[in-house]
């Protein structure tokens, strides 16, 4: 079945730096790829999504270029903030009705 | 409603006894999901219902879980004589339509823990 791998945590960052979050994927054909964020004691929102080769989805700094060659979708931000601090949930869509989750990734961002 | 809302948002019960967790979808939503976190891990899929067709129930992890939907509003997600590793957090999840690209939007959740 389709799966999702991501890059295994907890990422410690400073603020103002750069991140990557990698994530690939095994699907048959080309579903859509989604990114979900938790931050602490709240619940899984959507951040971005894109639903075909080499669409780029963007929110709030955020972004992930839909890549079949190399079936990723890695998360990147050009400057973290503290605020950032949350797992990250890479996620496909598996058929008509199944988001398949990757492990989640824990980013801390530091002052 | 606003969003999807469930209740309750926590739960602490004996091992062995039923637990009935609850969910509203938002409003018009048709599709809603059933999904399980345990501590530390990523999401898995138990069940989805669409409309008035019969209800996915791949996920399903044994014959102790099952779910139920009235029309296309409130579901139930029942779990019989739970066991230790039932400990999770058990999240809900509508969306206005089904197929590929169609955002799916949670709720924040029950905690379930089984002592």
């Amino acid at each position: 079945g389709d799966s999702v791998t991501q890059m295994e945590g907890p990422v410690t960052l400073s603020e103002e730096a750069f991140l990557t979050i990698n994530c690939t994927y095994t699907a048959t054909g080309y579903p859509s790829l989604f990114w979900y964020v938790q931050y602490p004691g709240e619940g899984l929102q959507l951040l971005l999504k894109a639903t075909k080769a080499d669409d780029k989805g963007s929110n709030k700094g955020f972004e992930a270029t839909y890549r079949k060659e190399t079936t990723s979708f890695h998360l990147e931000k050009g400057s973290v903030q503290v605020s950032d601090s949350a797992v990250y949930f890479c996620a496909l869509f598996e058929g008509y009705n199944k988001l398949i989750f990757g492990a989640g990734t824990r980013l801390a961002v530091h002052p | 409603g606003a969003g999807v809302s469930q209740s309750p948002s926590n739960k602490v019960t004996e091992k062995g006894k039923d637990v009935e967790l609850r969910c509203d979808p938002i409003s018009g939503h048709t599709a809603l999901y059933w999904y399980r976190q345990r501590l530390g891990q990523g999401l898995e899929f138990l069940i989805y219902f669409q409309g008035n067709s019969a209800p996915d129930k791949s996920g399903l992890p044994s014959d102790r879980f099952s779910a139920e939907r009235t029309g296309e509003s409130v579901s139930t997600l029942t779990i019989q004589r739970t066991q230790q590793e039932d400990s999770a957090v058990y999240l809900c999840a509508s969306s206005a339509q089904t197929g590929q690209g169609n955002t799916i939007y949670f709720g924040e959740g029950s905690w379930l823990t089984v002592v």
